[in-house]
């Protein structure tokens, strides 16, 4: 069964505007998400991360929104750069050590 | 400083035969996880260290995955009779504790051909 979902595989934006990438979890016991974005041939990189008694964490042009009853998170970048192109992964843990991570949406930021 | 790093980048390999991978983590970080990851999908994991010992290994598809962290340092996930299936790239990463923020190397690349 898969935990945390990413239903979107790509998306395409153009530089300067939003990009809101969206994630989905089924196990409520998680209490903490994390994204992480990859380049390709490179290990995934921490980009930010929310605790469940948060809706919302910022950090410079980036920002994560939790909405635990409906159990979605999303990431936005604004404004988005071309260096922003990645694939993006959602992850998530519950006390435990272990991430579960989403399948990933590939970000395309056109110039 | 350094971050996690992983050896080879790259194996190649034939069926049938055994590998090793190896994990240098973030010095000073005593959680060290492994993860697998398969084209198209996210990272899977396998299993993690606090310390020592294995805490949790319940992503270990088998027993011809075992991984080893005698020292509380460096790591090594051992492959004994490899098979097609896997080829994959292997991810290590550590943390300052256990729930902390994993911080990823950059992968070894396996092919069993």
């Amino acid at each position: 069964d898969q935990q945390v979902k990413q239903n979107s595989p790509s998306l395409s934006v153009q530089e300067g505007r939003i990009s809101i990438l969206n994630c989905d979890y089924t196990n409520s016991m998680f209490d903490y998400f994390l994204w992480y974005k990859k380049y390709p041939a490179e290990g995934p990189t921490f980009l930010i991360s929310i605790s469940s008694i948060k809706d919302k964490n910022e950090d410079g042009r980036f920002t994560v929104f939790l909405n635990k009853s409906a159990k979605h998170l999303s990431l936005h970048i604004v404004p988005s750069q071309p260096g922003d192109s990645a694939v993006y992964f959602c992850a998530a843990h519950n006390q435990g050590g272990k991430l579960i991570f989403g399948q990933g949406t590939e970000l395309s930021v056109k110039p | 400083g350094a971050g996690v790093s992983q050896t080879p980048s790259n194996k190649v390999t034939e069926k049938g035969k055994y590998v090793e991978l190896r994990c240098d983590p973030i010095s000073g970080h005593t959680a060290l996880y492994w993860y697998r990851q398969s084209l198209g999908q996210g990272p899977e994991f396998l299993i993690y260290f606090q310390g020592t010992g294995a805490a949790d290994d319940s992503g270990l598809p088998n027993d011809r995955f075992f991984a080893v962290r005698p020292e509380g340092s460096v790591s090594t996930l051992k492959i004994q009779r490899t098979e097609r299936g896997d080829s994959a790239v292997y991810l290590c990463a550590s943390a300052t504790g256990v729930g902390e923020t994993q911080y990823f190397g950059p992968g070894t690349r396996l092919l069993v051909l």
